[in-house]
C-alpha cells in the first residue's frame, strides 16, 4: 500500500532563516505531489504542485519555493523566512490517473 | 467561479446525536466531491468520495454523502456520533481532467458527552 511521510512534523525557525520540508511517497510511482498550506482557522491553500522530476507549477507568489529531485520526493524551501509563513504544511499525493488526493501527517511550521 | 462554500463554520452535538454538514459547490465540469476528517494536529484523512453512480455514498467511520446535483451539495451525515468525531471536517470538489482540488474552509465539530 501507499503511504507518504513528511518532515520534521515540528519547526520553530527564526524570522529570516532557511526552510527546508522534506516528503516522500512510498508504493506509488510517478504521483503528483502538493504541498498545501493551512493557516490557523483557515482552510487549505494550494502552494506547489507537481506532475513529475523537475516540473513545478506554483499556485501563489511568496518567498517559498519547491523542488522535486527524485520522482517521490518533494520539497519545499525558503531562503529566508517570513513571521507570515508560520501554518501547518501538508504534503499530499495523487496518481496519474486518479482524482484522489491523499495527505500526510502535516508539519508545524513557527517563525518568531 | 469554482468554489465550495462549507456554511457552518462550528458546529456542537451532543454523542449520540445525529449530524449533518452542510458543503455547497459551484463548479463548471462533472464535479468529483469528497469529504476529508482532520483530528488537531494531524493530516487529512479521506472519509469519502463520490465520482459518479449511487448518489449516496458511504465512507469510513459510519459517515455517508448524499450528492444531489439540483442543489449543487454534498452534506455529510452520520446518524449517531461519537466523541471521537469531534475533528475538522472539509469539503472538496474536483473533476475528471483535474487532479487539483477546491477545498472548503471546514467545519469544526465539537461533541459533549
Amino acid at each position: 500500500s501507499q503511504t507518504i511521510h513528511q518532515w520534521p512534523a515540528t519547526l520553530v525557525q527564526p524570522v529570516g532563516s532557511p526552510l527546508s520540508l522534506e516528503c516522500t511517497v512510498e508504493g506509488t510511482s510517478n504521483p503528483n505531489l502538493y504541498w498545501y498550506r493551512q493557516a490557523a482557522g483557515r482552510g487549505l491553500q494550494l502552494l506547489f504542485y507537481s506532475v513529475g522530476i523537475g516540473q513545478i507549477s506554483s499556485e501563489v507568489p511568496q518567498n517559498l519555493s519547491a523542488s522535486r529531485p527524485q520522482d517521490r520526493q518533494f520539497i519545499l524551501s525558503s531562503k529566508k523566512l517570513l513571521l507570515s509563513d508560520s501554518g501547518f504544511y501538508l504534503c499530499a499525493w495523487s496518481g496519474q490517473s486518479g482524482n484522489t488526493i491523499y495527505f500526510g501527517e502535516g508539519s508545524w511550521l513557527t517563525v518568531v | 467561479a469554482q468554489s465550495v462554500t462549507q456554511p457552518d463554520i462550528h458546529i456542537t452535538v451532543s454523542e449520540g446525536a445525529s449530524l449533518e454538514l452542510r458543503c455547497n459547490y459551484s463548479y463548471g465540469a462533472t464535479p468529483y466531491l469528497f469529504w476529508y476528517v482532520q483530528s488537531p494536529g494531524q493530516g487529512l484523512q479521506l472519509l469519502l468520495k463520490y465520482f459518479s453512480g449511487d448518489t449516496l455514498v458511504q465512507g469510513i467511520k459510519g459517515f455517508e454523502a448524499e450528492f444531489k446535483r439540483s442543489q449543487s451539495s454534498f452534506n455529510l451525515r452520520k446518524p449517531s456520533v461519537h466523541w471521537s468525531d469531534a475533528a475538522e471536517y472539509f469539503c472538496a470538489v474536483g473533476a475528471r481532467n483535474t487532479d487539483k482540488l477546491i477545498f472548503g474552509t471546514g467545519t469544526r465539530l465539537q461533541v459533549f458527552p
